[in-house]
């Protein structure tokens, strides 16, 4: 089966400029998840969606962060304005469904960087 | 507060030697842990995960409630298992905790 796919891979801007990120979860996979990973960390849930629908999105910097999943299957995650600290891999990741022992399945990630 | 912590970030064995990657968790109940891995130039993916108790490429991961640990294990190193091992948690609101990783680098 096709994997998690998201693009791009790897972007730059300065800061104050927007991105945005795409992501395109396994065919039937209710559940989606937006990870930040800065250097040197591991993965930290941004948002979840199960479906349309925002499941958690308490670690989401709202004033600057924003994500949607409009029809339920693909996503795109925004940034604006980027600043310095917002420099990190972006990781996608899908499920079957909420439940918190279903194997999650990542996408390569975009790797940005805020100068 | 619900957390993972990995001590170590970089472990580097002999081929042939024994392998065990450190993972302590805090949580409050019966937890259920994973163990994810990342090869160079390859996606996160999840390697195994304790309710499973399965064995995953050699490596076994033990659940000591006692000591809050879930440290991964094999007995003979492969080159091949160089790579990036982040221990993780299912916390209480059903989000993946990620502890920062150990990187495993295995000498010839």
């Amino acid at each position: 089966e096709a994997g998690v796919a998201q693009s791009p891979r790897y972007k730059i801007i300065e800061k104050r400029q927007s991105v945005a990120f795409w992501c395109n979860p396994i065919s039937g996979h209710a559940t989606l998840y937006w990870y930040q990973q800065i250097l040197g960390q591991g993965p930290k849930l941004l948002i979840q969606f199960q479906n349309n629908g925002v499941v958690d999105d308490s670690q989401l910097p709202k004033d600057r962060f924003s994500a949607e999943r409009l029809k339920g299957v693909d996503s795109t995650l925004k940034i604006q304005p980027a600043k310095l600290e917002d420099s990190a891999v972006y990781l996608c990741a899908s499920s079957l469904d909420l439940s918190g022992s279903n194997i999650q399945y990542f996408g390569a990630g975009t790797r940005l960087s805020v100068l | 507060a619900q957390r993972v912590t990995q001590p170590e970030k970089l472990l580097s064995v002999f081929k042939g030697a024994p392998v065990e990657l450190k993972c302590n968790y805090s949580y409050s109940g019966s937890p259920e842990l994973f163990w994810y891995v990342q090869y160079s130039r390859q996606r996160l993916q999840l390697l195994l995960r304790h309710i499973s108790r399965e064995s995953i490429k050699g490596f076994t991961a033990d659940l000591n409630k006692g000591e809050t640990s879930f440290h991964l294990k094999k007995p003979f190193a492969q080159e091949e298992d160089s790579a990036m091992y982040y221990c993780a948690l299912l916390s209480s609101a059903s989000k993946i905790i990620f502890g920062s990783g150990t990187r495993l680098s295995i000498r010839p």
